[in-house]
């Protein structure tokens, strides 16, 4: 039921940008992305709510793809406050289309942006 | 200010002594659930609560208990803590109504000798 999240690590030179992909094996109703600093509490970045959605702000942005089972978040240009690790957290569609309730979070993805 | 408090934020204690962490949220959300982090596995989901005295099993349950007798209270209780229970516990909730972001609280480092 876990999501898989790939890469589980990037190093990046400032500037340079990064894709981090989810992937469910189950339908999902929602997808939720994270970001946590190093000794912090996770930080909400955004959630997908339907298939095909993107959403975005600054320059993060996530795209969800319903039918695939997969999300994937895009930092462009990445700046050096971007260093931590990215979780995506999935909850899954019920068969009566209800949402479950349950987020269940992937292991993360560490990125290290280099001056 | 919207958040949520865990108390204690650090722990340490022995094998067997009963214990209670403390998650306070003041936002009125319905949803609220407790993760525990380890490395390399990421944040798994050990209860959650729908509403009051609405709980569910998340993903690793052994070994913990908790209620929802009050919207804005989930406590995580270690009956007969053990060392593998080490861990650090974080507390989260949201709206469900809103589809709102998810809050996380700060956090409680616990170590079980």
């Amino acid at each position: 039921q876990q999501p898989v999240q790939s890469p589980q690590a990037v190093i990046l030179r400032e500037g340079e940008d990064a894709v981090i992909n989810c992937s469910s094996s189950k339908a999902l109703y929602s997808v939720h992305w994270y970001r946590q600093k190093h000794g912090e509490a996770p930080v909400f970045l955004m959630i997908l709510l339907k298939g095909g959605e993107q959403k975005g702000h600054d320059k993060i942005s996530a795209s969800f793809n319903e039918k695939k089972q997969q999300s994937s978040l895009y930092l462009t240009a990445s700046q050096l406050s971007y260093s931590g690790t990215y979780f995506c957290g999935t909850e899954m569609n019920l068969m009566s289309a209800n949402r479950d309730d349950k987020i269940i979070f992937g292991k993360g993805t560490r990125l290290h942006i280099l001056p | 200010e919207a958040q949520v408090t865990q108390n204690p934020r650090y722990l340490i204690t022995v094998t067997g002594k009963k214990l209670t962490v403390t998650c306070s949220q003041n936002m009125n959300h319905e949803y609220m659930s407790w993760y525990r982090q380890d490395p390399g596995l990421g944040l798994r989901q050990i209860y959650y609560s729908m509403n009051v005295e609405v709980t569910d099993k998340g993903d690793v349950p052994e070994g913990y208990k908790v209620s929802r007798k009050e919207k804005r209270n989930f406590p995580l209780i270690l009956e007969s803590p053990s060392p593998n229970q080490t861990s650090l516990y974080f507390c989260a909730s949201f709206g469900r109504s809103s589809y709102n972001e998810q809050f996380f609280g700060p956090g409680t480092r616990l170590t079980v000798l």
